[in-house]
């Protein structure tokens, strides 16, 4: 069963218009969410992260909003621009109070692609 | 360099080889995690050390996988007698402590025949 889920494979997004990715948890004891870029033969690389303390983190042209309630977080990007274009994942830790580091939690991803 | 380096970026075994995988993380960088992702999916957690110590192994699909890092630095995942379900690119990833200041490699993509 799919702990971190991102419902949308594929978003085409016109150049200078907001992003918005979309991603759900279904586990409650995640309080540490990221978000990772993918080109492809490459490695995912760290965007921005959010704590469970927060409901928005915002660094440059990217923001990410948390609703605990509802489990969900969400990747607005504005203005989306063509180096944008690519896979997105998002990730989730149980951090907790025990220390230790867990391996994070992946969501498939979403293909995001910046129409010029 | 200043990444984290992964070797071979590309191996393809015939079913039943075993193979070894290396990732040579960022100096100085206490924790290391392996990742399997298979096409079309997320990331999914193998392993994870703290130094040489591997504190996680609870994500290795079964027993053919093996991961160490003797000396707290180079780590290498090894799996034997492969399986065509074994298909994957492995990421390795390093961090300078518990922070999720992940530095991903690029990967090494094994292809099993």
């Amino acid at each position: 069963d799919q702990q971190v889920k991102q419902n949308s494979p594929s978003l085409s997004v016109q150049e200078g218009r907001i992003s918005i990715l979309n991603c759900d948890y279904t586990n409650s004891m995640f309080d540490y969410f990221l978000w990772y870029k993918k080109y492809p033969a490459e490695g995912p690389t760290f965007l921005i992260s959010i704590s469970s303390i927060k409901d928005k983190n915002e660094d440059g042209r990217f923001t990410v909003f948390l609703n605990k309630s509802a489990k969900h977080l969400s990747l607005h990007i504005v203005p989306s621009q063509p180096g944008d274009s690519a896979v997105y994942f998002c990730a989730a830790s149980a951090q907790g109070s025990g220390g230790g580091a867990d391996g994070l939690t992946f969501g498939k991803g979403t293909h995001l692609i910046i129409q010029p | 360099g200043a990444g984290v380096s992964q070797s071979p970026r590309y191996k393809v075994a015939k079913r039943g080889q075993d193979v070894a995988l290396r990732c040579d993380p960022i100096s100085g960088h206490v924790s290391l995690f392996w990742y399997q992702q298979a096409l079309g999916q997320g990331p999914e957690f193998l392993t994870y050390f703290q130094n040489e110590a591997q504190l996680d192994k609870s994500g290795l699909p079964s027993d053919r996988f093996f991961a160490e890092r003797p000396e707290g630095s180079v780590s290498t995942l090894k799996i034997q007698r492969t399986q065509q379900e074994d298909s994957a690119v492995y990421l390795c990833a390093s961090s300078l402590a518990f922070n999720y200041g992940y530095t991903f490699g690029s990967g090494t993509r094994l292809t099993v025949v």
